[in-house]
């Protein structure tokens, strides 16, 4: 079974539906992410968490929410959802206390928006 | 300019060749560097970290250049099962949040 977990894995939605992409994760790391994956396009942050009560934005937040309910979720909010909004969506977690820059990756959520 | 930036390729090599990268980024106070590897359709993983005195793992060597800004994957003797995008990423404050990643190489070794 997959460390970091991701549902839906495919999601195909219309203009203005609220769509929630959720993550949960067994490493017992503290820090989660939510990265969306365009082509041609580098991996790009939309938000981070440290921990429970820490929210950050990242690069590129606006049309997004999201929550972290515990330690091992992390869900990612799109409020109304608009077509460049279509992509592949990763969640990933990271260990503080290894400071090596590696990120565990969930298998991607890939969702379009019609 | 974008702040990591890699040629997209496809590399398209023979099995056994010898294949290199590099990637270049644009903030020279960046502190720590890294490759990861991302098959087609899946998430990406990390390959091997950059250190500046270079990084040997089997078949694959990592180098970083400060001076010149990029750092450079070399694949030696290279398998069938090397096909995949690899992602050249940046860490320009030394925190995990703030990786930078480049749009990938895509290499293709062919029988």
């Amino acid at each position: 079974d997959a460390d970091v977990t991701q549902t839906p894995r495919n999601r195909i939605t219309k203009t203005g539906k609220r769509i929630m992409l959720e993550c949960s994760q067994t490493k017992g790391h503290d820090r989660m992410y939510w990265y969306r994956q365009d082509p041609g396009l580098g991996l790009r942050l939309i938000y981070y968490s440290f921990d429970v009560k820490d929210i950050n934005k990242g690069e590129i937040s606006d049309g997004y929410s999201v929550s972290r309910q515990a330690q091992a979720k992390f869900s990612l909010s799109l409020e109304s959802a608009i077509p460049n909004q279509t992509a592949l969506y990763f969640c990933a977690t990271s260990d503080h206390r290894r400071g090596n820059g590696e990120l565990f990756f969930g298998e991607g959520s890939r969702l379009t928006v019609l | 300019r974008k702040e990591v930036e890699q040629d997209p390729g496809p590399f398209n090599v023979p099995e056994g060749a010898t294949v290199a990268f590099n990637c270049t980024y644009s903030n020279s106070a960046s502190q720590s560097f890294f490759w990861y590897r991302q098959d087609c359709r899946k998430e990406p993983k990390l390959l091997m970290s950059v250190y500046s005195s270079g990084n040997e793992d089997g078949r694959f060597t990592a180098q970083l250049n400060r001076a010149s800004q990029y750092i450079s994957l070399l694949i030696r003797d290279s398998k069938l099962s090397d096909s995949a995008t690899y992602l050249c990423v940046v860490n320009p404050m030394d925190s995990s949040y703030k990786l930078i990643f480049g749009s990938g190489t895509r290499l293709l070794v062919r029988p």
